[in-house]
């Protein structure tokens, strides 16, 4: 059973460019959020995507954006990249259907921005 | 304003000690799960807690859910290394959606 995987793992950019960050979901979950998770603090969410649709979002600007595909994977795109967005990029995923909201991590993708 | 306090920051315990991390609210919760971050990894799921005053129990680990249901806390019975990594707290409130707000984290050290 393969858990969420995520590419790349490891990205440098430099102020200014795009990135584009991919995430598969745990077999069978439907769901995708991503977090970043800033040095020595705890997740914060970013958005969700459920059936390709943008279902929930956080406190992040417009040049965060995401897509959801028909097989669930996800892609989160960050426009016109700040020093501040350095992070470990987190996405996680579930079951919309459960009463739990567990969630399934991936490994994240550590960004740097120069 | 921050939605959840999680203390202690940071516990360095010898090992064989026990570990209490607390997480608390303003409001009433729905809900709150626990994860387990190690070093250089990812969060991992440890538990959900739904019913007020609800205790569960996992090994060594012990979690409860206040009757106002607006704490929770983990205790970690006599530590071992293994257990070396950052716990966060994270709940879902009613305001801000089914979004999951995350606690600052504790981090646990243990010395062998």
């Amino acid at each position: 059973d393969a858990g969420v995987t995520q590419s790349p793992t490891h990205l440098i950019k430099t102020r200014g460019q795009q990135v584009t960050l991919r995430c598969s979901p745990k077999s069978g979950h439907d769901t995708v959020s991503w977090y970043q998770q800033a040095l020595g603090q705890g997740p914060q969410f970013i958005f969700q995507y459920y059936e390709e649709e943008e279902r929930q979002r956080g406190n992040f600007p417009d040049r965060f954006s995401g897509h959801q595909f028909p097989n669930y994977s996800s892609e989160l795109n960050v426009n016109a990249l700040l020093l501040g967005d350095s992070a470990l990029y987190l996405c996680a995923s579930s079951l919309l259907g459960l009463q739990t909201y567990e969630q399934y991590f991936g490994p994240g993708t550590r960004l740097t921005v120069t | 304003g921050q939605q959840v306090m999680q203390i202690p920051q940071y516990q360095h315990v010898q090992e064989g000690e026990d570990f209490t991390t607390y997480c608390n609210s303003s409001t009433t919760l729905s809900n709150i799960q626990w994860y387990k971050q190690r070093p250089g990894g990812h969060p991992v799921f440890l538990i959900q807690l739904v019913k007020s005053g609800e205790v569960k129990k996992q090994k060594r680990l012990t979690f409860q859910f206040g009757e106002a249901k607006k704490n929770s806390s983990l205790h970690i019975t006599a530590t071992q290394t293994t257990d070396v990594g950052t716990y966060f707290c994270a709940v879902t409130l009613m305001e801000y959606g089914n979004k999951l707000v995350f606690g600052a984290g504790t981090i646990l050290r243990v010395k062998s």
